[in-house]
């Protein structure tokens, strides 16, 4: 299957920090989102971005299908930003299926 | 909040019992899916079903079954449960259209115990 690759596992941020997470992906995708897992479990949807630029507030993201990555960019954390963020892929043989990479796990502290 | 609802937020059970997990997909959805998120595995997918019929099926175990009924909400019966089956389970929808891109939006999940 498609294996999902995000980089880096861990992250230690001061408020107020910029910082960009990877994702990258080993074949051609139909779908691409980034979501934030707050500590309460929940899966927030930040970005659907199978190609492109978005940007929403204080996150953008960027993804280049042809070179196989995807850039999460967080400007200005907060501590609200703590948290994991996943990146998930649907590859065309999965059926509708998002593979998930195994996250980055933030930590943005006072 | 992302429309999709799940029933119940936390459950704690017995080897070998049988648990239910319920899931209420956005308004106008017609897909559903069921995920899994274990310490070990990370998230996985399970099963997908389309206007009540199974369209994609992953890495669902013979002890676990699903359905979505005329209304569209959806079922997840975990059966014969082993302490591994203890997880956080998450329910997502999207449109649901053939073929189309689309974002699949995800309940708060069940968290699952077993003693």
């Amino acid at each position: 299957g498609i294996q999902v690759e995000q980089s880096p596992p861990d992250l230690i941020l001061q408020e107020g920090a910029n910082s960009t997470l990877r994702c990258n992906f080993s074949d051609s995708v139909n779908n691409l989102q980034w979501f934030h897992q707050n500590p309460w479990g929940q899966l927030i949807n930040l970005f659907y971005i199978p190609s492109g630029t978005k940007q929403n507030g204080r996150l953008s993201a960027t993804t280049v299908a042809t070179e196989r990555y995807s850039l999460l960019y967080i400007s200005s954390s907060q501590t609200t930003d703590s948290g994991v963020y996943f990146c998930a892929v649907e590859h065309p043989n999965s059926g509708y299926a998002l593979n998930f990479g195994k996250g980055t796990s933030l930590l943005v502290t006072p | 909040d992302s429309g999709v609802t799940q029933t119940p937020k936390h459950l704690i059970t017995a080897t070998g019992q049988r648990v239910t997990l319920r899931c209420s997909p956005r308004s106008g959805d017609l897909s559903v899916y069921w995920y899994q998120q274990s310490l070990d595995q990370g998230l996985q997918f399970l099963i997908q079903y389309y206007n009540g019929e199974e369209r994609a099926k992953g890495n669902i175990l013979e002890r676990f079954s699903a359905q979505q009924f005329p209304d569209l909400h959806s079922e997840l019966n975990l059966s014969s449960l082993e302490l591994g089956d203890s997880a956080l389970y998450f329910c997502a929808s999207s449109v649901g259209a053939a073929r189309r891109q689309e974002t699949q939006y995800f309940g708060p999940g069940t968290r699952l115990l077993v003693l």
